[in-house]
């Protein structure tokens, strides 16, 4: 299956700055995922995006995938404390259906 | 509709003893997985199932764990005998079979703590 890689690590912004996180391949994904994970909860499924250079937008939530396929952004406008919390994506794992998750990128937004 | 249920929540063993987790996943999801997050990690696949049968288990250390979906529906994780690395969140997850979007829906997880 397929190994992603995310950067950063950790973010700290301050309330209303704008977040990007990064998401990288070393092989071309069919598709990504991204999960939202807030402290102490558990994974929540925001997106999956499939198409080359595909870009959906959610409220202040923009996702891109490259056109390459080979990596993928998440993009937050203005945070807010509420956009606290780790996001991950998922590439593609062995069988369908199947994902493997990237380690993350938690994000702390100051008051 | 109901999300996937666990339990329990949470779970303090002994190294060496036994645990079991149990999940209910949503009704008429065909795909179950368990998952192992280590805190600071992203969740690690352990095992996968179609209905009842095994999709994935590549990464379950088959030695000391153990996961059956018997009907369909509801499935159990076992650890035998825990180690203190086993320490972790285990999530369990459901996806529908239907449409190419598969939106993995998580339960609450069980926190283990292994002593």
């Amino acid at each position: 299956g397929q190994q992603v890689m995310q950067i950063p690590q950790y973010q700290h912004v301050q309330e209303g700055e704008d977040f990007t996180t990064y998401c990288n391949s070393s092989t071309t994904l069919s598709n990504i995922q991204w999960y939202k994970q807030r402290p102490g909860g558990h994974p929540v499924f925001l997106i999956q995006l499939v198409k080359s250079g595909e870009v959906k937008k959610q409220k202040r939530l923009t996702f891109q995938f490259g056109e390459a396929k080979k990596n993928s952004s998440l993009h937050i406008t203005a945070t807010q404390t509420t956009d606290v919390g780790t996001y991950f994506c998922a590439g593609p794992g062995n069988y369908g259906q199947n994902f493997v998750f990237g380690p993350g990128t938690r994000l702390s937004v100051l008051p | 509709e109901a999300g996937v249920a666990q339990s329990p929540r949470y779970k303090i063993i002994e190294k060496r003893q036994s645990v079991a987790f149990w999940c209910n996943p949503i009704s008429g999801h065909a795909t179950l997985y368990w998952y192992q997050q280590i805190l600071g990690q992203g969740p690690k696949l352990l095992i996968q199932f179609q209905n009842n049968g095994v999709v994935d288990d590549s990464q379950l250390p088959k030695d000391r764990f153990s996961a059956e979906r018997l009907k369909g529906v509801d499935s159990t994780l076992k650890i035998q005998p825990a180690k203190l690395e086993d320490s972790a969140v285990y999530l369990c997850a459901s996806s529908s079979s239907t449409g190419t979007a598969y939106e993995q829906y998580f339960g609450p997880g069980t926190r283990l703590t292994v002593t």
